[in-house]
């Protein structure tokens, strides 16, 4: 059994600049969330998709966008780079399933985005 | 979204047992109290869920007394490799399956020899 991988590890991008970054989700699961976490802050959500659809979004402009592919991998898209979009991006897969209470998430180890 | 109130830092010795208690006085009905801890440079790792009473696993022990308003993360006899951020996290998922989760800041323990 695989983890969540991301990729790339570090990205440095100027401002105004897109920039897409990956992620190929645990075997198996079909629930992906991605995250910005600046320095010394907790993660901040910023949407879901599950099977393919975007299905939950947090407080972010729609210069972030999102893809999750039939093979349950996905991509970060962010337009317009700003100074403040510097952050560690995680993703996170889960596997939607019966029952009750938020799913159990399998984050990778992000991409460290830094824009000049 | 509840709001998660925790401890900015914490500091223990090898060995001991360790309470991380997270206040979420507007709990609802149906939300979950979530675990997840965090060493640099890495993503988070769930470490337990619960909903009320006291769930134990392998790794830790959660607290949740009657009126659900906090909670209590016990980690038992911790080593210098549980120095990490510890989040709490408060929330439910609807239907469709979507779950807003918010993460605070953390608690930052650091564990001393």
């Amino acid at each position: 059994e695989t983890g969540v991988t991301q990729s790339p590890t570090h990205l440095i991008k100027t401002r105004g600049q897109q920039v897409t970054l990956r992620c190929s989700s645990q075997s198996g699961h079909n629930t992906v969330s991605w995250y910005q976490q600046a320095l010394g802050q907790g993660p901040q959500f910023i949407f879901q998709y599950y099977r393919e659809e975007e299905n939950g979004r947090g407080n972010f402009p729609p210069r972030f966008s999102g893809l999750q592919f039939p093979n349950y991998s996905s991509e970060l898209n962010v337009n317009a780079l700003e100074l403040d979009d510097s952050a560690l991006y995680l993703c996170a897969s889960s596997l939607a399933r019966t029952g009750l209470g938020p799913y159990e998430q399998y984050f990778g180890p992000g991409t460290r985005l830094t824009v000049t | 979204l509840a709001k998660t109130t925790q401890p900015i830092s914490m500091d223990s010795y090898e060995g001991q047992e360790v309470n991380i208690t997270c206040s979420h006085n507007n709990i609802a009905t149906n939300d979950y109290i979530t675990w997840y801890q965090q060493f640099p440079s890495q993503g988070p790792r769930f470490i337990i869920q619960g909903y009320k009473t006291k769930v134990t696993n392998e790794v830790a022990s959660l607290f949740i007394p009657a009126d659900r308003k906090s909670s209590t993360l016990s980690l038992p006899r911790v080593s210098l490799s549980d120095t990490a951020v510890y989040y709490c996290l408060v929330g439910d998922r609807d239907s469709g399956g979507y779950q807003k989760v918010t993460f605070g800041i953390g608690t930052k323990l650091q564990v001393i020899p």
